[in-house]
């Protein structure tokens, strides 16, 4: 079965740090670019971050630029994403998502279920 | 920067009725044009790529349309299911990051 799914998530003070995870399975997970999107309680989606299927790119929305990294490990099928400095506008559920494929490789065609990040004091 | 506009906010029909919502782009997307649908406490569902494509095991009642800056997703006869909040979304070669409208929500 192809899915992703998220951990991670949690409460966090402001100005402290956490690492998301996004477990992929069912899919060659190395062939695809990675995103990481949120959606504070709410919302819209929003998006934040992408790593090529290489592991070699990144790219960041600016307002979690210098304070998120993402990356993955394509030997245990994983992205990550580590968050510092967090803010009370950090507070959102992080879904990871997939490139699609061909023709869709703009949009994400698979998505995981979603982790809930609260920054609070 | 590109921003996605979509229109109405809030669409109110009932099952049976045609949907038929709007996304503009601020400058040229091509038909780099996808839609999703997303219901409450769930993840966004990949509905319309390519602007007019339909994802795997998408119902033949959604449709996509549109180029350049203009595009409509259109529902042809709503079923209860079909309420919900729908996206469009824009994402490049480069930069690589990707654009989200601020929905519509579709309700009966």
């Amino acid at each position: 079965q192809v899915r992703l799914v998220e951990s991670g998530g949690g409460v966090v003070q402001p100005g402290r740090s956490l690492r998301l995870s996004c477990a992929a399975s069912g899919l060659t997970f190395s062939s695809y670019g990675m995103h990481w999107v949120r959606q504070a309680p709410g919302k819209g989606l929003e998006w934040v971050a992408v790593v090529s299927s290489d592991g070699n790119t990144q790219y960041y929305e600016d307002s979690v630029k210098g304070r998120f990294t993402i990356s993955r490990d394509n030997y245990k099928n994983m992205l990550y994403l580590e968050m510092s400095g967090l803010r009370a506008e950090d507070t959102a559920v992080y879904y990871c998502a997939k490139e699609g494929f061909a023709a869709a490789v703009y949009a994400f065609d698979l998505w995981g279920q979603g982790t809930m990040l609260t920054v609070s004091s | 920067e590109i921003v996605l506009t979509q229109s109405p906010a809030t669409l109110s029909l009932s099952p049976g009725e045609r949907a038929t919502l709007s996304c503009r782009a601020s400058q040229s997307v091509r038909s780099n044009l996808a839609w999703y649908q997303q219901k409450p406490g769930q993840a966004p569902r990949l509905l319309i790529y390519d602007a007019s494509k339909r994802a795997t095991g998408i119902a033949a009642r959604f449709s996509g349309s549109g180029s350049g800056t203009d595009f409509t997703l259109t529902v042809s006869s709503l079923e209860p299911e079909d309420f919900a909040v729908y996206y469009c979304q824009h994402r490049g070669h480069w930069p690589p990051g990707a654009t989200f409208g601020q929905g519509t929500k579709l309700e009966i």
